[in-house]
């Protein structure tokens, strides 16, 4: 079962380029979700979904862009990369109800230079 | 809007030893409450969660919480850890009414030493 996969693991940027973050998901879920990761200060959740064709904001989506086309996939595109956007990146789904469990991806760890 | 504190940034604690990770929360509604955990260069996984019911909630490794709803508290509890429990631990909360919105605590690094 592959789950959530994300790609890549690792990327340098360099300051004004822009780049996707891909997400998968083989689970049929309805909602899914990109989170950053920074020391300190736990997960912050920037886009989420709810559906395809359904996408919002969430504490931090400035300079990030989501869309969502199909059920499976979630991309998070960096429009231009600013070196404040160096962290990990977690992409997650779940069902369509907030007692689920939330399955995570392995996370794409971002530098920009 | 919710909220979620975890007092400590990192416990270390012999192995073997009893451990407690502390979480408190803020809302204005209804919650569920979530324990994560992140091994070293991994995702989340779930350890336990509390929906409704029995405030002592057992989940995965022997990790066990306890919700108490007057202190708005979610702590976290193992009677005996094992090097093998050092990790990252998020506290979260999602609202009953909505959502599917995870809000995430700052995270606890949990170092276990032999």
């Amino acid at each position: 079962n592959a789950g959530v996969t994300q790609t890549p693991k690792f990327q340098v940027l360099k300051t004004g380029q822009s780049m996707t973050l891909q997400c998968a998901q083989d689970m049929n879920h309805e909602y899914m979700s990109w989170y950053r990761q920074d020391p300190g200060m736990g997960l912050r959740l920037i886009h989420y979904s709810v559906g395809a064709g359904i996408t919002d904001q969430g504490e931090v989506p400035n300079g990030y862009n989501v869309s969502r086309s199909t059920t499976e996939d979630f991309p998070l595109r960096l429009l231009s990369a600013a070196p404040s956007q160096t962290s990990v990146y977690f992409c997650a789904s779940s069902p369509w109800t907030g007692e689920s469990e939330a399955f995570f991806g392995q996370g794409t760890r971002l530098t920009v230079v | 809007a919710q909220s979620v504190t975890q007092l400590d940034s990192q416990v270390p604690v012999f192995e073997e030893a009893p451990v407690e990770l502390r979480c408190n929360y803020s809302s204005s509604v209804s919650v569920y409450l979530f324990w994560y955990v992140q091994y070293p260069n991994q995702g989340l996984q779930l350890l336990l969660k509390y929906l409704s019911g029995s405030t002592l909630v057992k989940g995965i490794n022997g990790f066990e919480a306890e919700f108490n709803k007057s202190q708005t508290s979610f702590h976290l509890r193992k009677p005996s850890v094992h090097i093998s429990d050092t990790a990252e631990y998020f506290c979260a909360v999602s609202r009953m009414d909505s959502s599917y919105k995870l809000i995430f605590g700052s995270g606890t690094r949990l170092l276990v030493r032999p």
